[in-house]
């Protein structure tokens, strides 16, 4: 079946460390997405990528960084530099047309020590 | 910048009656995309609706519609028929067609009682 697979689901790091997020996608989506959920504040843009190769910072990137070498994979590494890293993060895809609607991970959540 | 506001952190229905859920957005392009999205407890995101920007008429999904006033900026959504499984965290988002960069609200929780 076709989705997108975010892994681990649950993640304790202690602080000072850097933690890697993985999100793989085989829906053939050109375009990939982190978004970070903490209680009352909805969902916020860290990263986006449109093309493999490319990718551009969303509201809130500082403390986390991304790479897309593979079209189907869009892992995101929180740094030590992020000075709250606990949260909900979602990893989403959705087509290169404009209304294609975007299709969720199930979603990792990380705790720091 | 495009920005998504809901105003409404928290709202409650009674099963069978109807609820509208606000949502304003600010943006400087003239074409875009809007969607709600719903969040049940489990956490799974769930598209309900989707509105492009430039088509007039409201759109339609069984006992979801959206209220699409571009001029105001304003795109809600009309809940009928209320549901127990329509319990859950409901979120406004606008795709910006120039970047690619799609933006949520706030959330509102929806509880629907029996």
């Amino acid at each position: 079946d076709g989705g997108i697979t975010q892994s681990p689901k649950y993640l304790f790091r202690k602080e000072g460390q850097n933690v890697t997020l993985s999100c793989e996608q085989n829906l053939n989506h050109d375009a990939m997405y982190w978004y970070r959920q903490d209680p009352g504040q909805g969902l916020r843009l860290i990263y986006y990528s449109q093309i493999v190769n490319d990718f551009q910072k969303g509201d809130i990137a500082e403390g986390y960084s991304v790479s897309r070498e593979k079209k189907e994979s869009f892992p995101l590494t929180v740094t030590s530099a992020q000075k709250n890293p606990t949260a909900f993060y979602l990893c989403a895809s959705r087509t290169g047309r404009a209304a294609g609607e975007l299709f969720f991970g199930e979603g990792s959540r990380l705790t720091v020590l | 910048a495009q920005t998504v506001t809901q105003s409404q952190p928290e709202m409650s229905v009674q099963e069978a009656e109807t609820v509208t859920l606000s949502c304003t957005y600010d943006t400087s392009e003239n074409n875009y995309y809007l969607f709600w999205y719903k969040q049940p407890p489990s956490r799974q995101m769930i598209l309900v609706i989707r509105q492009e920007a430039y088509k007039q008429q409201n759109a339609t999904e069984n006992r979801f519609s959206v209220n699409f006033q571009k001029a105001a900026k304003s795109f809600s959504l009309k809940i009928s028929d209320s549901q127990l499984g329509d319990t859950a965290m409901y979120f406004c988002a606008f795709l910006g067609t120039s970047y690619g960069k799609l933006t949520f609200g706030q959330g509102t929780i929806l509880t629907v009682h029996p």
